[in-house]
């Protein structure tokens, strides 16, 4: 079975500040990796993914993900955050050949002016 | 163009209810899936169809919750005599291919079900 674990509920931070978004997963098989942003009553929405080749994974918005397999995390960075990034954030992963996401608890990212 | 939608957006039920939550996939996805999303949690598997068949329903919390797609397309998730644990967001997904990594997962609004 695979998990995700997300240990930041929230990160306050200011507009234009860096920000990263930690994600660690446990699995006894490969899996692929995602990284979801969900803005209030809107569905979730693919931001990046990982799935094989260069660890370094650049999505949508400014955000880019690394894979690190050692450490078994895939965090999310973004270099200088807007307030229309406040949203919720969810990683997940699905195992090789699976179909069914498995998901972090989500990190809220709340962006200040 | 149209993507996902889910109807009703918000539901009000007393419980022992019965309700029903409908789920439009994207044309001529394959896949269909069900999560159930608590709040201040991420969503977690309900059930699973590539097109009318229900392969995997691991997920479903008990048999009170029921899934069906009948013609491989739209899909319900009713949930009989509803319970206040019950009470979530209820999100479809639907994808075209049917094995990771090709069936990138395209998610509707959601279906609020709050159960009194």
């Amino acid at each position: 079975a695979q998990s995700v674990t997300q240990l930041d509920s929230q990160v306050p931070v200011f507009e234009e500040a860096p920000v990263e978004l930690r994600c660690n997963y446990s699995s006894s098989v490969s899996v692929y990796l995602f990284w979801y942003v969900q803005y209030p009553n809107q569905g979730l929405q693919l931001l990046l993914k990982y799935l094989s080749g260069s660890t370094l994974v650049k999505g949508i918005n400014g955000f880019e993900a690394e894979f690190n397999k050692s450490q078994t995390s895939f965090h999310l960075r973004k270099p200088s955050v807007h307030i229309s990034d406040t949203a919720e954030y969810f990683c997940a992963v699905v195992r090789e050949y699976g179909n069914k996401l498995v998901f972090g608890s989500g990190t809220i990212l709340r962006v200040k002016s | 163009g149209a993507g996902v939608s889910q109807s009703p957006r918000y539901k009000v039920a007393k419980r022992g209810q019965d309700v029903a939550l409908r789920c439009d996939p994207i044309s001529g996805h394959v896949s269909l899936f069900w999560y159930q999303q608590a709040l201040g949690q991420g969503p977690e598997f309900l059930t699973y169809f590539q097109n009318e068949a229900q392969l995997d329903k691991s997920g479903l919390p008990s048999d009170r919750f029921f899934a069906e797609r009948p013609e491989g397309s739209v899909s319900t998730l009713k949930i009989q005599r509803t319970q206040q644990e019950d009470s979530a967001v209820y999100l479809c997904a639907s994808s075209l291919m049917v094995l990771a990594p090709y069936n990138e997962q395209f998610f509707g609004p959601g279906t609020r079900l709050t159960v009194l």
